[in-house]
């Protein structure tokens, strides 16, 4: 069964503070896997796709890396503007619908 | 702004009362799907509509029920809900392609069933 798992659920740092977020995933071939950002009360917002082991994608201080079996998403001196939830979710290969598996999440605070 | 829009934004209704949720997206998108987020737990997709087809009914009760008229519109009819339906519903599109194609939310629509 394809599944995804976010650790830590909930995360706080201080402003500067770097760390990182972590997506395991078991799925049948992997189409994408792709990170979200998400306000309260907001839809998910689309940060990354990344399709094979090895590959990085940078956007601010955010950056993505997928291995086999896992994704991260390391933010580099995080700022209080950066608090929210992040989702990691994967798309399989055997399917051609889109589907998307999401994670649970992780809760960020950047306490100033 | 993400290029899809969803209304309304907050709705409450009775267990009894029939009400329809509208997603529209302006990117051009051959694909849409409903998805419902509860508290704490994933996004569990609900249906898929590829170039206005459904393609996929994650097992949802027959108390919502999709409709698309064409690749830029979905709804969601609702009638007679139950209150644990009560969530935050969110309507997404995407381009359908071979690799992986990333899917571009709405606002959502935060559903409270008395």
């Amino acid at each position: 069964e394809d599944q995804v798992t976010q650790s830590p659920e909930a995360l706080r740092l201080q402003e500067g503070e770097s760390s990182s977020l972590n997506c395991s995933y078991t799925v049948s071939g992997l189409r994408g896997l792709f990170w979200y950002r998400q306000d309260p009360g907001k839809g998910p917002e689309f940060l990354f796709t990344l399709y094979s082991a090895g590959e990085e994608k940078e956007k601010e201080r955010l950056k993505a890396t997928l291995t086999k079996k896992e994704s991260f998403l390391h933010i580099t001196a995080p700022k209080p503007e950066d608090s929210a939830t992040y989702l990691c979710a994967v798309q399989a290969l055997y399917n051609q619908g889109g589907k998307l598996i999401f994670g649970q999440g992780t809760e960020l605070s950047v306490k100033p | 702004e993400t290029g899809v829009t969803q209304t309304p934004r907050h709705l409450v209704m009775g267990m009894t009362n029939k009400k329809s949720l509208k997603c529209e997206q302006h990117l051009g998108h051959n694909a849409m799907y409903w998805y419902k987020q509860s508290a704490k737990k994933p996004l569990e997709l609900m249906f898929v509509y590829n170039f206005k087809e459904q393609t996929e009914n994650n097992s949802v009760p027959s108390r919502f029920s999709p409709e698309c008229p064409n690749s830029s519109h979905l709804f969601l009819h609702l009638h007679t809900l139950q209150p644990e339906d009560s969530a935050l519903y969110l309507c997404a599109s995407s381009q359908e392609r071979a690799i992986g194609n990333e899917q571009f939310f709405g606002p959502g629509t935060r559903l409270t069933v008395l």
